[in-house]
């Protein structure tokens, strides 16, 4: 099976723009959850999408937020961006069953400038 | 409020020799420790994991122990060699949390021939 797939891989965006990332999760898996890596915070969950409905949200200001299709797809939106959103977008997805299995996409790296 | 800690945030070891990275978490609910390898440039990457109702689990190299009562697990790799050299993380998540993993800020394990 196909891994975890994002896109894209690299975007660069000014102070104020919004932008849309993807993740398609691995086939058959409908849980994806979304994360963000920086150097100085680390690894901090985002949200978490299962059949269409987010179950379950982190701590991170209305300007994030997500949806799932009904194909398991899913994007995270981040609007009025700020410099501090600089940083790795990860999504993961979990197989069916197994409890708390996740598996990462390989990310989508945002600069903000 | 849901924290792990990880230790050491560095560790240099000599090819053939054994690391050890220590984890412990705040939230005595927590029942699933994933621990994921991350080399530079990549994704996560799901390496071994325990739930609360086991001690100790093994796979080749790499074996992790979860002490419940002290609220810690620990990873150890045996024989280490220069492909182990990554960035490890720890992670913990319970029941209900749906998919939410708390990570730890991350072990720079570096191997030297």
């Amino acid at each position: 099976k196909a891994g975890v797939t994002q896109t894209p891989r690299y975007l660069i965006k000014t102070r104020g723009q919004q932008v849309t990332l993807s993740c398609s999760p691995i086939s058959g898996h409908r849980s994806v959850s979304w994360y963000q890596q920086t150097p100085g915070q680390g690894l901090q969950f985002l949200f978490e999408y299962f059949s269409e409905t987010q179950r379950n949200k982190g701590n991170f200001p209305g300007r994030f937020s997500g949806r799932q299709f009904s194909n398991s797809r899913s994007e995270m939106n981040v609007s009025t961006l700020e410099l501090g959103d600089s940083a790795l977008y990860l999504c993961a997805s979990r197989i069916q069953g197994a409890e708390n299995e996740q598996y990462f996409g390989p990310g989508t790296r945002l600069t903000v400038t | 409020g849901e924290n792990v800690e990880q230790h050491p945030s560095t560790l240099s070891v000599q090819e053939g020799d054994s690391a050890v990275i220590k984890c412990t978490y705040s939230d005595s609910a927590s029942n699933y420790f994933p621990w994921y390898k991350q080399e530079l440039g990549k994704r996560p990457q799901l390496i071994i994991d325990i739930r609360s109702n086991v001690g100790e689990k093994k796979d080749q190299r790499i074996a992790v122990t979860l002490n419940k009562t002290a609220k810690h697990f620990s990873l150890h790799i045996t024989e280490t060699q220069p492909e182990d050299s990554a960035v490890y993380f720890c992670a913990a998540s319970k029941p209900g949390g749906y998919n939410k993993l708390i990570f730890g800020a991350g072990t720079r394990l570096a191997v030297h021939p």
